[in-house]
């Protein structure tokens, strides 16, 4: 079963906004709004930072934002800092098999 | 607050047979089913499977079906991951976490500090 896409690599200065897009098909991101966003700090384990979309768990900045357009969910970090340098996952329910949870192959963002 | 601790890294040659453990906190089992996930050296993450303590109700991703099992035991809070014949390519660091059984939208909300397993000749 394919992962869901995420570019490989994003970049940008401190203070900027970047977003990064994980795209499924019909059968995970597009048809239910059960896609989340891990960061991962390097040796770290991964930590919850959005869920259903658009939730942020309790004690995660308002910095981090998602959104999703058809099968592509987005991650937006705004007023980047330099502790956001980490690897970010994406995950989706899916309908197909018994998988049941996909995951993003994992976007690195590098603060310049 | 929730928290997994789990088993400590291991060691193994190809063919050995292994179970790690993942121990919740308090009530971490009530109420949440317990995931794995793989992270292969450099790798990504991988939704391997995971098991409901309530019923041991277990899912599995096709591409770990058949080569791992996964258990609880809900009297000590505590799930395992379990090979029978460990392969070079099964090195990796595994997670176990938790996801809500009810409304928890297939997210993972805390996470375990991972156990790596090394398996070579």
């Amino acid at each position: 079963q394919s992962a869901l896409t995420q570019p490989a690599s994003v970049s940008g200065s401190p203070g900027q906004s970047i977003t990064i897009s994980c795209t499924g098909t019909s059968s995970d991101v597009g048809a239910y709004n059960y896609v989340s966003w891990y960061q991962q700090h390097p040796g770290k384990a991964p930590k919850l930072i959005i869920y259903e979309v658009t939730n942020r768990p309790s004690g995660v900045s308002n910095r981090f934002s998602g959104s999703k357009s058809g099968n592509t969910a987005s991650l937006t970090i705004s007023g980047l800092q330099a502790d956001d340098e980490a690897d970010y996952y994406c995950s989706s329910y899916t309908s197909i098999s018994s998988s049941v949870v996909l995951f993003g192959a994992g976007t690195k963002l590098t603060v310049l | 607050e929730v928290q997994l601790v789990q088993s400590g890294a291991e060691v193994k040659k190809p063919g050995e047979s292994l179970r790690i453990s993942c121990k919740g906190s308090g009530n971490t089992f009530t109420g949440n089913w317990i995931n794995w996930v793989r992270q292969m050296p450099g790798k990504g993450l991988e939704w391997m499977g995971r098991v409901d303590p309530s019923d041991s109700y277990t899912n599995y991703s096709p591409s770990f079906q058949g080569h791992v099992n996964i258990s609880t035991d809900r009297s000590i809070t505590t799930a395992y991951l379990q090979w029978r014949s460990l392969k070079a390519s099964d090195t990796a660091i595994y997670y176990c976490s938790t996801t809500p059984a009810i409304g928890g939208a297939y997210r993972s909300d805390y996470w375990g500090q991972g156990t790596l397993v090394t398996v070579s000749s």
